[in-house]
């Protein structure tokens, strides 16, 4: 089945430290391919995007994720997380493109202690 | 430029009532997708309208249905409400043509008591 799988539920890191938040996908190609953040009681803001080509993309807020084709995953970066970072973290695929849902996973909440 | 607006912001309910909730999509945007987002879960995926059309339906009940209007905004109605129903409900807006980045908006918290 298609899914789209966020193995830490709860994450916490110093300010400054870096971060990696991990997510991982079940599909037979490869899916387009999102990360969003939310902050409390907020929608949901597109942090970053990989659709081909590069697999190294950055985002907004100083984020990039790295696309591995060989491990189906698509794991979000920052070098140095700033306490304006902690929120619920969701990664997200579109399966077959175009027009489809957005499946996503069940969240990354990040904590961050000073 | 207006992102995506949804109201109302809450929403408290009694079982068995109906909700309406709103969403008006961002500018140049045709199509819109509704999400349920429960406590402590990532959204999941209701249902998409493109051309004042159903195009895809997740799996929810016929308790949640959906018009688009053609000014592209959508309404989401829910009859029969369980208290299972209570969530943060999110509207995203796209365009019909090309690769699916989907925006967010807010959300309208229902609660159901």
């Amino acid at each position: 089945a298609q899914s789209v799988t966020q193995p830490d539920i709860h994450i916490t890191v110093s300010e400054g430290a870096s971060l990696e938040l991990r997510c991982n996908y079940s599909y037979g190609a490869t899916p387009y391919l999102f990360w969003y953040v939310q902050s409390p009681g907020q929608g949901l803001q597109l942090l970053l995007k990989y659709f081909s080509g590069d697999t190294l993309v950055q985002g907004i807020k100083g984020f990039e994720a790295e696309f591995k084709r060989s491990q189906s995953s698509f794991n979000l970066r920052k070098p140095s997380v700033h306490w304006s970072d902690a929120a619920e973290y969701f990664c997200a695929a579109t399966f077959s493109g175009g027009y489809q849902k957005v499946t996503f996973g069940t969240g990354t909440k990040l904590q961050v202690i000073p | 430029d207006a992102g995506v607006t949804q109201s109302p912001t809450h929403l408290i309910k009694t079982r068995g009532q109906q909700v309406t909730l709103r969403c008006s999509p961002k500018s140049g945007h045709d199509t819109v997708s509704w999400y349920q987002q429960a406590l402590g879960q990532g959204p999941q995926f209701i249902f998409q309208y493109y051309e004042e059309e159903e195009r895809q339906r997740g799996n929810f009940p016929d308790r949640f249905s959906g018009h688009q209007f053609p000014n592209y905004s959508s309404e989401l109605n829910v009859n029969a409400l369980l208290l299972g129903d209570s969530a943060l409900y999110l509207c995203a807006s796209s365009s019909g043509q090309g690769a699916n980045i989907q925006y967010f908006g807010a959300g309208t918290r229902l609660s159901v008591l």
